[in-house]
């Protein structure tokens, strides 16, 4: 049973435009999210994250919400540039001492020049 | 943030075979991850390795599989023993770090192709 869900395998955008990446998940016990980016053959970089406490967090170009009651999260990417197409993962905890990480199989982001 | 590092990046193994794979922090770290990403599949935690303590396995992996070592804060390995086509896989490591808030640093992973 897949608890964080990218429902959406592949992405494509227009250099300049908006990204938007989708994210559900089922267990209600996560608190913590974090969005990676993946190139190939590359370990997943840490973009962004959030906790439960907040709907919203920005950092330069990319920003994530967070709708708790329907346990939806997206990450927008404004403006999109050729170097975000990438692998883009979203990932959930339910904090704790040992936090780990439940991850959703990606979105592959393509951003068009 | 932690700079990771893994050995071996790749590796073609056959069958029966094992591997350990070797992961370097640059800073010291209590929490300490291995994942595997099957081909066209997410990442799945293997286990957590936290210094001084055995690690724990998550359901569908266990110990005599997947043995870990974490001798010190910024060491780790992985065996992955006797080796089917099906551990066929990418293995990375990933600390847990809290800054302001918690993050998560991954190695860039190591490709095993089992034959």
């Amino acid at each position: 049973d897949q608890q964080v869900k990218q429902n959406s395998p592949s992405l494509s955008v227009q250099e300049g435009r908006i990204s938007i990446l989708n994210c559900d998940y089922t267990n209600s016990m996560f608190d913590y999210f974090l969005w990676y980016k993946k190139y190939p053959a590359e370990g997943p970089t840490f973009l962004i994250s959030i906790s439960s406490i907040k709907d919203k967090n920005e950092d330069g170009r990319f920003t994530v919400f967070l709708n708790k009651s329907a346990k939806h999260l997206s990450l927008h990417i404004v403006p999109s540039q050729p170097g975000d197409s990438a692998v883009y993962f979203c990932a959930a905890s339910g904090g704790g001492a040992n936090s780990k990480l439940t991850f959703g199989k990606g979105i592959t982001l393509s951003v068009r020049p | 943030s932690a700079v990771i590092s893994q050995k071996p990046s790749r590796d073609i193994c056959q069958r029966g075979t094992s591997l350990t794979i070797q992961c370097q922090v640059d800073s010291q770290v209590t929490m300490m991850f291995w994942y595997r990403q099957q081909p066209g599949q997410s990442l799945t935690l293997i286990a957590t390795a936290n210094q001084g303590s055995e690690a724990t396995y998550e359901s569908g992996f266990v110990i005599d599989k997947f043995p870990i070592s974490r001798p010190n804060l910024t060491f780790s390995t992985l065996t992955v023993s006797n080796m089917s086509p099906e551990d066929s896989s990418i293995y990375l490591c990933s600390v847990g770090v809290w800054v302001l808030h918690y993050e998560q640093y991954f190695g860039p992973g190591t490709r095993l192709t089992v034959t």
